[in-house]
């Protein structure tokens, strides 16, 4: 079973912090990895994707992914009540462009 | 422009009735996708659907049908709803261009099986 491993938290954390999720997944051959972020009863949105190693940066949000230890994490800067959410992992494995997800990490930020 | 659309909403049933959630997109785009979302399991893939006239079984499969009516449509049916079948449905589509690899989600059917 191919499998994106999340810690369901929940990751608390000041206004102003940074906020670090991190994402495992099990299929060496993975090719395309991806962050979306739910709010609680809504539905989930794209808001990174990253297919090469190292950072991409967008706004407050940086991807970073190292292929060799199979992990890729989300980074929110001067992090933001706002970003209280549920932030989901997801992986293309290899050869299919279907994403597995994660099971998810609650984020709080609190002021 | 709506993007995803699903209905209902919110449907309660009793155990052994039959029901059709509804998806709607107006993107234009092949690939339709059904998922589950329960409590600390994530999203799960139930069926779906490369083009018109295709579909495939997921992760969880049993205990639901699918249709793809046509483009726009991608149906899913629960023939004899059970408890266990009591989540939260997203429909998604996947992008195309630019957006291929994203999925674009509906805003859910969120459903109690008594």
């Amino acid at each position: 079973q191919k499998e994106v491993e999340q810690n369901s938290g929940p990751l608390s954390v000041p206004e102003g912090a940074i906020a670090s999720l991190n994402c495992t997944y099990s299929d060496r051959g993975s090719q395309s990895f991806f962050w979306y972020r739910q709010y609680s009863g809504k539905s989930p949105e794209l808001i990174m994707f990253i297919y090469s190693n190292g950072d991409k940066e967008d706004g407050r949000f940086t991807a970073q992914l190292n292929k060799a230890s199979q992990y890729v994490s989300l980074l929110i800067r001067d992090s933001q009540p706002s970003d209280s959410a549920t932030y989901l992992c997801a992986v293309n494995m290899e050869g299919s462009y279907i994403p597995t997800f994660g099971r998810g990490t609650s984020l709080i930020v609190h002021p | 422009n709506a993007g995803v659309t699903q209905t209902p909403k919110f449907q309660v049933l009793k155990t052994g009735q039959s029901m059709t959630l509804q998806c709607a997109q107006d993107m234009n785009h092949n690939s339709m996708y059904w998922y589950r979302q329960d409590p600390g399991m994530g999203l799960r893939l139930i069926y779906y659907s490369a083009s018109e006239g295709t579909t495939d079984k997921g992760e969880v499969p049993n205990g639901y049908n699918v249709s793809r009516l046509n483009k726009r449509e991608f149906s899913l049916r629960l023939e004899s709803a059970a408890p266990s079948q009591t989540s939260v449905y997203f429909c998604a589509v996947r992008g195309a261009g630019g957006t291929y690899n994203e999925q674009f989600f509906g805003p859910g059917t969120r459903l109690t099986v008594l």
